[in-house]
């Protein structure tokens, strides 16, 4: 299994440009998410889905679009880039909630840069 | 949420023990502690979870404590690739919540 994979590792955008980062897994989980890690702080969680065709906001979702057409595929979309949006975005996903279950595994990461 | 108190950061020989401490005195009933490390310039990876009991699996043992406010996760034999920063994450299995919360967590350094 490649587990938890997601392109671009790099990416530099301008300010007002819009983009779509890409997360995929094999593992068939239900659940996907995504979280942004800023310098020297914890991850804070984007938007989140618990199956095809369900999607929530989470902790920071202003600026960001997400959709679930597949179990595999939960991409997020950056509708018009702000320089606050430069961060790590991180993709994970997990078999479910509780337990071992809820174990939830991560991407290597994007790293995005907005001038 | 419950919130979790580490130290910044730690230090450690190669090859001894090492004890990440953990405070989370608003713990309620529910809440699993869970650990997760992050290797620099990767994402987070599972390392251990446990409710009450201690726990012991292939990468860490989790030593909770009777109250349950405190937890410690403990690396036997520190190697450098053990350099991470190690987060201490409450999660309330009973309200079917999915979000993990990161707090700044435990940067361990390993030295050789």
């Amino acid at each position: 299994n490649a587990g938890v994979t997601q392109t671009p590792k790099f990416q530099v955008l301008k300010t007002g440009q819009s983009m779509t980062l890409q997360c995929a897994q094999d593992m068939n989980h239900e659940y996907m998410s995504w979280y942004r890690q800023d310098p020297g702080m914890g991850l804070r969680l984007i938007h989140y889905s618990v199956g095809a065709g369900i999607t929530d906001q989470g902790e920071v979702p202003n600026g960001y679009n997400v959709s679930r057409s597949t179990t595999e595929d939960f991409p997020l979309r950056l509708l018009s880039a702000a320089p606050s949006q430069t961060s790590v975005y991180f993709c994970a996903s997990s078999f479910g909630l509780a337990g071992g279950q809820g174990t939830q595994y991560f991407g290597p990461g994007t790293r995005l840069t907005v001038l | 949420d419950a919130k979790t108190t580490q130290p910044n950061s730690m230090e450690s020989n190669e090859e001894e023990p090492v004890h990440l401490p953990c405070n989370h005195s608003t713990i309620s009933g529910t809440d699993y502690i869970h650990w997760y490390r992050q290797l620099p310039s990767q994402g987070p990876e599972y390392v251990i979870h446990g409710l009450t009991s201690n726990v012991n699996n292939r990468m860490a043992s989790l030593a909770i404590a009777e109250d349950r406010k405190s937890s410690t996760l403990i690396l036997h034999r520190a190697t450098l690739r053990d350099a991470a920063v190690y987060y201490c994450i409450l999660r309330d299995h009973g309200a079917g919540s999915y979000q993990l919360t990161f707090g700044k967590g435990t940067k361990l350094s390993v030295i050789p």
